[in-house]
């Protein structure tokens, strides 16, 4: 099983560039999450779905668009990358109380 | 708002020995509580939850007990193994319907136990 999959893994932009995390999911989950990861900040909810075409914003969504178009897939992207945003971002999914997670992408914005 | 409050770390053991992770709260409503666990490298998995008052999660040999009084959910293993390092977080939601999604997280506490 694959369960959730993001891509890239690691990526390097400059300040000003934007870019597409992709993430995909294959268990039919109707839930989908963003979540980034800062080093004594645990992790705080970006965006999320409950639903194909449904997307809201959770804690920190500034400088982050998300769309649901598939039940498959939630792309997070940036619209205009800044230092702010060097963190490591997790893609989760869940359908019954359980949160399924990427294994991460690690964005280093210069 | 909801919050998590977590021990912190980083916290170091050496095999065998007994670990607890305090863990306290703050929600409005009655939580579904978490312990999540990101070894190296990976992505966070679920290690136990515990839904309701009282309740206790289990897993793994680690335990935790739901305490509405004290608004706490401490993480317990009476004998840690090498394999146990790993980052430990505390979650709780407040969503509802049985659909526990949202979560908020605390800062984690980084296990590290030694043979």
């Amino acid at each position: 099983n694959a369960g959730v999959t993001q891509t890239p893994k690691f990526q390097v932009l400059k300040t000003g560039q934007s870019m597409t995390l992709q993430c995909a999911q294959d268990m039919n989950h109707e839930y989908m999450s963003w979540y980034r990861q800062d080093p004594g900040m645990g992790l705080r909810l970006i965006h999320y779905s409950v639903g194909a075409g449904i997307t809201d914003q959770g804690e920190v969504p500034n400088g982050y668009n998300v769309s649901r178009s598939t039940t498959e897939d939630f792309p997070l992207r940036l619209l205009s990358a800044a230092p702010s945003q060097t963190s490591v971002y997790f893609c989760a999914s869940s359908r019954w109380g359980e949160l399924f997670f990427g294994e991460g992408s690690r964005l280093t914005v210069l | 708002g909801d919050s998590v409050t977590q021990m912190e770390g980083p916290v170091t053991l050496s095999e065998e020995a007994c670990l607890t992770i305090n863990c306290t709260y703050t929600a409005t409503g009655y939580p579904s509580l978490f312990w999540y666990v990101q070894y190296p490298g990976e992505g966070l998995q679920l290690l136990l939850k515990a839904t309701k008052a009282d309740d206790k999660g289990s897993n793994k040999g680690f335990e935790a007990t739901y305490r509405k009084e004290t608004t706490s959910f401490h993480l317990e293993k009476g004998s840690v193994q090498v394999s146990d390092s790993a980052v430990y977080f505390c979650a709780l939601s407040t969503e509802g319907g049985g659909s526990n999604y949202k979560l908020t997280f605390g800062k984690g506490t980084l296990l590290t136990v030694n043979p």
